[in-house]
C-alpha cells in the first residue's frame, strides 16, 4: 500500500510553547489529508481536513487558532500546536486518501506537554 | 451526525479459535475499511469494501461489506497471538475517495498462546 509518513513519532515540550507535526504521503500526491485525535483505550476522533493551497476545514469544537494545519505542498501538511497545555497531550495521527477507495494513516505522534 | 457500533468492545480468546467482529450504522456507507492498531502506532490497513455484499479475503482475515450498506463483519481464522491489537472499522460515505473516515469504537484482540 501508499505510505504516509508523519514525524516525530513523539515529542515532549514545556507548556505554553508550540509544536508542530508533520505528516507526508511519500510515494503519491495528496490533495487532501486529515488529522485525528486519539486518547487511551479511545477511538480515533477527526479534527480537520486539510486541503493543499486552501484554508483547513475543521471539526466542530475543534479550536483552529489552536490546531494551524497548513498544507504547503501536494505531498505535505503539518499540524501545529499552539500554546500548549497539558490538555493537549495526545495522540495524533494523519492520513491521506489513496486511490479508488483506500486510506493510510502515518504512524502517529505522542504529544506530551509538560 | 453519524456513528458506528462496533462490537465486541473487546475479545480475548486462545490462540487458534476464530474471531469475529462486527459494526453497524444508522445510515449508509459507500466503502467499509477495516483496520488493525498496534500500541502507539498509527492504524493499518486490512481490508477495504466497496460493493455491496462483497466478501473480501486477504490471508486469514475475511470481511463482508453488508448488503444494506450499513453494516459489515470482519473474522480471523485460526487466531495467532500477533493477531492481538485493536481493530477498528471505519467507514466513508459520499461519492468518490474523499478519505474522510467514520470509525468504529475498537474491538480489542488479546490472545493467549
Amino acid at each position: 500500500g501508499a505510505v504516509v509518513s508523519q514525524h516525530p513519532s513523539w515529542v515532549i515540550c514545556k507548556s505554553g510553547t508550540s509544536v508542530k507535526i508533520e505528516c507526508r504521503s511519500l510515494d503519491f500526491q495528496a490533495t487532501t489529508m486529515f488529522w485525528y485525535r486519539q486518547f487511551p483505550k479511545q477511538s480515533l476522533m477527526l479534527m480537520a481536513t486539510s486541503n493543499e493551497g486552501s484554508k483547513a476545514t475543521y471539526e466542530q469544537g475543534v479550536e483552529k487558532d489552536k490546531f494551524l494545519i497548513n498544507h504547503a505542498s501536494l505531498t505535505l501538511s503539518t499540524l501545529t500546536v499552539t500554546s500548549a497545555h497539558p490538555e493537549d497531550s495526545s495522540f495524533y495521527i494523519c492520513s491521506a486518501p489513496f486511490g479508488t477507495f483506500e486510506a493510510f494513516f502515518g504512524q502517529g505522534t505522542r504529544l506530551t506537554v509538560v | 451526525g453519524q456513528q458506528l457500533n462496533q462490537s465486541p468492545q473487546s475479545m480475548f480468546i486462545q490462540e487458534g479459535e476464530d474471531v469475529s467482529m462486527n459494526c453497524t450504522s444508522s445510515s449508509i456507507f459507500n466503502t467499509w475499511l477495516w483496520y488493525k492498531q498496534d500500541p502507539g502506532e498509527g492504524p493499518v490497513l486490512l481490508i477495504a469494501l466497496y460493493k455491496a455484499g462483497e466478501l473480501t479475503s486477504n490471508g486469514r482475515l475475511t470481511a463482508q461489506f453488508g448488503i444494506t450498506r450499513k453494516d459489515s463483519f470482519l473474522n480471523i481464522s485460526a487466531s495467532i497471538p500477533s493477531d492481538v491489537g485493536i481493530y477498528f472499522c471505519a467507514g466513508q460515505s459520499g461519492s468518490g475517495n474523499t478519505g474522510k473516515l467514520i470509525f468504529g469504537q475498537g474491538t480489542t484482540l488479546q490472545v493467549k498462546p
